[in-house]
């Protein structure tokens, strides 16, 4: 199993554009996160996803979309980047149930000039 | 709103030592906490998760400890290595009821173990 998975790597961007981040899971795991982690800050919840077709927010929404059309994929999109956005990006899954322990992916470094 | 501290933020020891890692958070109706573990440039790697109605919760050289109602959790490894060497975050998942088993996050401490 390949576990939870991130494209791209890196990514360099300019104000303005726009681009989406691709999150995959092959555990079947019905709870999908996209976090950002940012010195000082520590980690930080985007928005997250109880199940296909389901998004909710987190605790840093502004700025960011979402979609889970299938149960493996969520997608993080930035419509209009910000140098406020230049970050790492973490994916994480876990199962619904009371064992819930959350996996994460590699990340992927954004900068945003 | 739940807040988790982990203190110290840095932490260097020689190799063989015990390393006690603390964690501690404001609000004690927490449903789990997880210990992960982040080497430069990488993902989380998750290394325990303890569940409220359990005390402790072993694996290999590692412990974690919980008093729920404290508000704390200690990570011990026994006999450090210096491929020990990497940043230690807890995380708490709040309690039943709360949608999406959402974690919050403490700002981590940083191990250096020294050969």
């Amino acid at each position: 199993n390949a576990g939870v998975t991130q494209t791209p790597k890196f990514r360099v961007l300019k104000t303005g554009q726009s681009m989406t981040l691709l999150c995959a899971q092959d555990m079947n795991h019905e709870y999908m996160y996209w976090y950002r982690q940012d010195p000082g800050m520590g980690l930080r919840l985007i928005h997250y996803s109880v199940g296909e077709g389901t998004t909710a927010k987190g605790e840093v929404p502004d700025g960011y979309n979402v979609s889970r059309l299938k149960k493996q994929n969520f997608l993080l999109g930035l419509e209009s980047a910000a140098p406020s956005q230049t970050s790492v990006y973490f994916c994480a899954s876990s199962y619904s149930g009371e064992y819930n322990e959350q996996f994460f992916g590699p990340g992927t470094r954004l900068t945003v000039l | 709103k739940q807040e988790v501290t982990q203190i110290p933020a840095a932490l260097s020891v020689p190799e063989g030592e015990n390393l006690v890692l603390n964690c501690s958070f404001t609000d004690s109706a927490i449903y789990n906490l997880q210990w992960f573990r982040q080497d430069p440039g990488k993902g989380l790697t998750s290394l325990l998760l303890i569940q409220s109605s359990q005390r402790e919760q072993t694996s290999g050289r590692l412990n974690a400890s919980l008093d729920k109602s404290s508000g704390r959790s200690t990570l011990y490894i026994a006999a450090s290595q210096p491929g020990d060497s990497a940043t230690y975050l807890c995380a708490v998942r709040p309690g039943r009821g709360a949608a999406g088993n959402k974690l919050t996050f403490g700002g981590g401490t940083r191990v250096l173990v020294k050969p």
